[in-house]
C-alpha cells in the first residue's frame, strides 16, 4: 500500500531555511507529491504540489528526488507564521483509487524567534 | 471570495444515532471531497464527488456515506455511530475537472464527539 514517512517533529530558527523531508518509496509512477500545512483548530492550507520536478511558488520549494522516493519541502525563510503541522500527501492517479490521497501523520515544525 | 463552509462546527451524538455533515463548496468549485481527522489515525481520506458522482472513495466502512447535490453541496452521512467514529471531519473542494492535481481548499471541519 501506499504510504509516506515524515519525521514527527522539527525545530527551526526564524528567519533560517527549513528542509522538511518526506520518505514515499511506494510512490507509483504518476501518483502525485503534495503538502499542506495545518494550523490549529484549522483546515489543512495548500502549500505546494509536483510530479517529477523541482517546483518552486511564493510559499515554499519542493525538491522531489530522482527516483522520486523521497521529496523535501524547503520554506526559504521561515516566519513565526510558519508554525504548523505540515503534511506530505500522494494523490493516487492509477487504476480503481485514483484521486485517492494518501496522508503522512505530517511534522510538526516549531519556530523559534 | 467565501471560503468553503461546513455546518454543524460541533455535535455531540450518542452510540447508534446517526449524524449528517453539510459542506458548502467555493463558487465555482464542482470537486468535495471529505476526511477525516483522529489524534490516533491522523487525516484519513474519505471520499469524493463531482457532478453529483462519487469519483472515488477511500477505505471506510458502508456506514459512511456522502452525496453531493447539482449546486455542488456537499452531505455526509454516518450511521450507527461508534465512538471511534468522534474526529474532525474535513471537506475540501477544487476546480479540478477532468485531471486529479488540484489545490484543495480546506473548511475548518465539523468536530464530532460520540458518547
Amino acid at each position: 500500500d501506499a504510504k509516506t514517512t515524515q519525521p514527527n517533529s522539527m525545530e527551526s530558527n526564524e528567519e533560517e531555511p527549513v528542509h522538511l523531508p518526506c520518505n514515499h518509496s511506494t510512490i507509483s509512477g504518476t501518483d502525485y507529491i503534495h503538502w499542506y500545512r495545518q494550523l490549529p483548530s484549522q483546515g489543512p492550507e495548500y502549500v505546494i504540489h509536483g510530479l517529477t520536478s523541482n517546483v518552486n511558488n511564493r510559499m515554499a520549494s519542493l525538491a522531489i528526488a530522482e527516483d522520486r522516493k523521497s521529496s523535501t519541502l524547503i520554506l526559504h525563510r521561515a516566519t513565526l507564521r510558519d508554525a504548523a503541522v505540515y503534511y506530505c500527501i500522494l494523490r493516487l492517479n492509477y487504476g480503481g483509487s485514483q484521486g485517492n490521497l494518501i496522508f503522512g501523520k505530517g511534522t510538526k515544525l516549531s519556530v523559534k524567534p | 471570495k467565501a471560503g468553503v463552509t461546513q455546518t454543524p462546527r460541533y455535535l455531540i451524538k450518542t452510540r447508534g444515532q446517526q449524524v449528517t455533515l453539510s459542506c458548502s463548496p467555493i463558487s465555482g468549485h464542482r470537486s468535495v471531497s471529505w476526511y477525516q481527522q483522529t489524534p490516533g489515525q491522523g487525516l484519513q481520506f474519505l471520499f469524493e464527488y463531482f457532478s453529483e458522482t462519487q469519483r472515488n472513495k477511500g477505505n471506510f466502512p458502508g456506514r459512511f456515506s456522502g452525496r453531493q447535490f447539482s449546486n455542488s453541496r456537499s452531505e455526509m452521512n454516518v450511521s450507527t455511530l461508534e465512538l471511534g467514529d468522534s474526529a474532525l471531519y474535513l471537506c475540501a473542494s477544487s476546480l479540478a475537472t477532468g485531471g486529479y492535481a488540484g489545490e484543495l481548499f480546506f473548511g475548518e471541519g465539523s468536530r464530532l464527539t460520540v458518547l
